[in-house]
Formats: C-alpha cells, sequence, structure tokens
C-alpha cells in the first residue's frame, strides 16, 4: 500500500530557530501533498496544499513567509517553520495524495522551548 | 464553507457494536472517509465510500451514507480494545481537500 513518512518525528529547538519537516511518499508519486497541524485533542487543520513544481497554496491565516513549502519532486515536500517561537508548538501532519485518497504520514511533533 | 460535525466521545464495552455518527454540509462532496488515530500517531485510512453509494462494508467495518440528509455513519462490529482511538470523519471537497469533523474519541471497555 501507499507510505508516507515523516522526518524528523519530533523535534524540540530553541525559540527563533528554524525547523525543517521533511515528507516522503515512499512507493508513489504524489503530484499534490497537503500539511495540516493539529493541536492537542482537536482536529486536523488544512495549513497548506503543495503542488509539484509550484507555489503552495496556503489556508487563510496561515502565513507563507513563516511556514515555508517546497514541493521539489514528486516524492518530497518539506515544511519549514521559520523563526519558532513556542505556539508554534504542535503536530504537523503531512499527506500525499494519490486518485482520489489521501495517504499520511505519522506526523512530527514540535516542541519549541 | 463546509462543515462536517461529529459527537465527541462514545463509550462501549468490548465486544458490542460501536456506531460513530458525522453530519456534514457540502452537498457536492464526492468521498467521505474514516480516518483512526492512535494516541501520538498519524491517521490511519480506514475505509472511504463513494457519493452515490448507500453502504460500504468491510470486514467488521460498515459505513452508511445518508446523502439526503448528509449524515455518514461508521459501525465497528465486536468492538475490540485495540480500537479505541479517535475516529475522524471527512469529506473531500470540489478542490480535493480534505475537511475533516473533529473526531470522535472511542473508547472501549473490558
Amino acid at each position: 500500500g501507499a507510505v508516507v513518512s515523516q522526518h524528523p518525528s519530533w523535534v524540540i529547538c530553541k525559540s527563533g530557530t528554524s525547523v525543517k519537516i521533511e515528507c516522503r511518499s515512499l512507493d508513489f508519486q504524489a503530484t499534490t501533498m497537503f500539511w495540516y497541524r493539529q493541536f492537542p485533542k482537536q482536529s486536523l487543520m488544512l495549513m497548506a496544499t503543495s503542488n509539484e513544481g509550484s507555489k503552495a497554496t496556503y489556508e487563510q491565516g496561515v502565513e507563507k513567509d513563516k511556514f515555508l513549502i517546497n514541493h521539489a519532486s514528486l516524492t518530497l515536500s518539506t515544511l519549514t517553520v521559520t523563526s519558532a517561537h513556542p505556539e508554534d508548538s504542535s503536530f504537523y501532519i503531512c499527506s500525499a495524495s494519490s486518485d482520489n485518497e489521501q495517504f499520511f504520514g505519522p506526523g512530527t511533533r514540535l516542541t519549541v522551548l | 464553507g463546509e462543515d462536517v460535525e461529529q459527537s465527541l466521545f462514545l463509550s462501549v464495552r468490548e465486544g458490542d457494536s460501536s456506531v460513530i455518527n458525522c453530519t456534514y454540509t457540502d452537498s457536492s462532496s464526492t468521498y467521505l472517509y474514516w480516518y483512526k488515530q492512535e494516541p501520538g500517531a498519524g491517521l490511519q485510512l480506514l475505509t472511504y465510500i463513494f457519493s452515490n453509494m448507500d453502504m460500504k462494508q468491510d470486514q467488521r467495518l460498515t459505513v452508511l451514507l445518508n446523502k439526503k440528509d448528509k449524515h455518514l455513519s461508521l459501525r465497528i462490529a465486536d468492538t475490540q480494545t485495540g480500537d479505541s482511538a479517535i475516529y475522524f470523519c471527512a469529506e473531500m471537497d470540489s478542490s480535493y481537500k480534505l475537511i475533516f469533523g473533529s473526531g470522535t474519541r472511542l473508547l472501549v471497555r473490558p
């Protein structure tokens, strides 16, 4: 079946630093990948839609300069949280689209001190 | 905008059936999904149903869709303790984005 990986699975960083999270589709090519954010005990909030070779489409209220998304190939999308602050601490989940299904990565837990 | 709603919590006894309900607002949804999330993990696709279907069965899982009422349900037969998790329903909108419900926490008591 379709497998999506994320790296790292968890990261702790100091306030003001930048953190990059990778999302890879391991056994299929994904022209579209999605980035979600999930707060504790809450649902997933779509942050942006990432299309290979083009700029990401951000949802309303998501700062594109804060959350940089790059989709350089059909199997890799990256999310960089720039100048991270404690309020950016969250669980970040990516998904990759194939046909009409979305396959989710295991998530990355970011803690900003 | 689109909205998907679920009840927050369900508790059942091991061996009983569980029914998790979901309502949605977007009548143009083509696919509706059920995902399972265990603590600290990503989402696992359980099953999905195309909008022109009324029912889909997959082993212990039965999905019922009432398109007129925009109501979706997931029935888990013979619920086991390993089924304890959060269950999200989601609809795919016309731009292929998934709109998630708030999640239903299922607790299976021994």
